[in-house]
């Protein structure tokens, strides 16, 4: 069966510091990848999707990059974070197959920046 | 592209009553609507979905029902319990708009508050 793993799972940072958080499936090749920020109390915002290994698509300008070194693989990074950067990090995959429409959250990544 | 939009954005029920949280869509090509629960400090997760070709799907105590032609959906809780109390996420997606990738619009949310 699939499974999807993020890390950390709780993260208290100093503005200006960098960030690195990574996501990995399990069980599934070649998976839609993305990264969904949702800030105290609000909804899911995508910031990045990969629909291939160095396959990168960004949907909010910011001071956030993702990266996809491997097939399985998803990084969220910075190399300065702001105060605004704190929320609730959540990686996703879904199957590459038309018809397959169910996203698959991991557990999520709270970050605090301070 | 799409927009959804959901509402209420917060609701409360007393124990046993009924729920409703509604969607309304802006693309007619998607069709695919999704709704996950997420459940305090944890990740969202597929409780039940309807794709167009049908007006109503149930599972149990949850039915989500779909009006294509006033691009609208909704989701019904009935005889609700405390373990309902969650935030609702409804989304909408057109499923065969090309092969490798998709981007779910996801509405804002409900938080939804079972009172015992």
């Amino acid at each position: 069966s699939q499974t999807i793993h993020q890390w950390p799972a709780t993260l208290v940072q100093p503005v200006g510091s960098p960030l690195s958080l990574e996501c990995t499936v399990e069980g599934t090749s070649n998976p839609n990848l993305y990264w969904y920020r949702q800030a105290a109390g609000r909804g899911l915002q995508l910031l990045f999707y990969s629909v291939g290994i160095g396959q990168i698509s960004s949907e909010v300008p910011q001071n956030l990059s993702a990266s996809r070194p491997q097939d399985r693989q998803f990084i969220l990074s910075s190399k300065k974070l702001l105060l605004s950067d704190s929320g609730f990090y959540l990686c996703a995959w879904s199957g590459l197959a038309e018809g397959a429409g169910e996203l698959f959250f991991g557990e999520g990544s709270r970050l605090t920046v301070l | 592209g799409e927009n959804v939009e959901q509402h209420p954005s917060t609701l409360s029920v007393q124990e046993g009553d009924s729920a409703v949280i509604k969607c309304t869509y802006s693309d007619s090509a998607s069709n695919y609507f999704p709704w996950y629960k997420q459940e305090l400090g944890k990740r969202p997760q597929l409780i039940i979905d309807i794709r167009s070709n049908v007006g109503e799907k149930k599972d149990q105590r949850i039915a989500v029902t779909l009006n294509k032609t006033a691009k609208h959906f909704s989701l019904h809780i009935t005889e609700t319990q405390p373990e309902d109390s969650a935030v609702y996420f409804c989304a909408a997606f057109d499923l065969y708009s090309g092969a490798g990738s998709y981007q779910l619009t996801f509405g804002k949310g409900t938080k939804l508050s079972v009172i015992p």
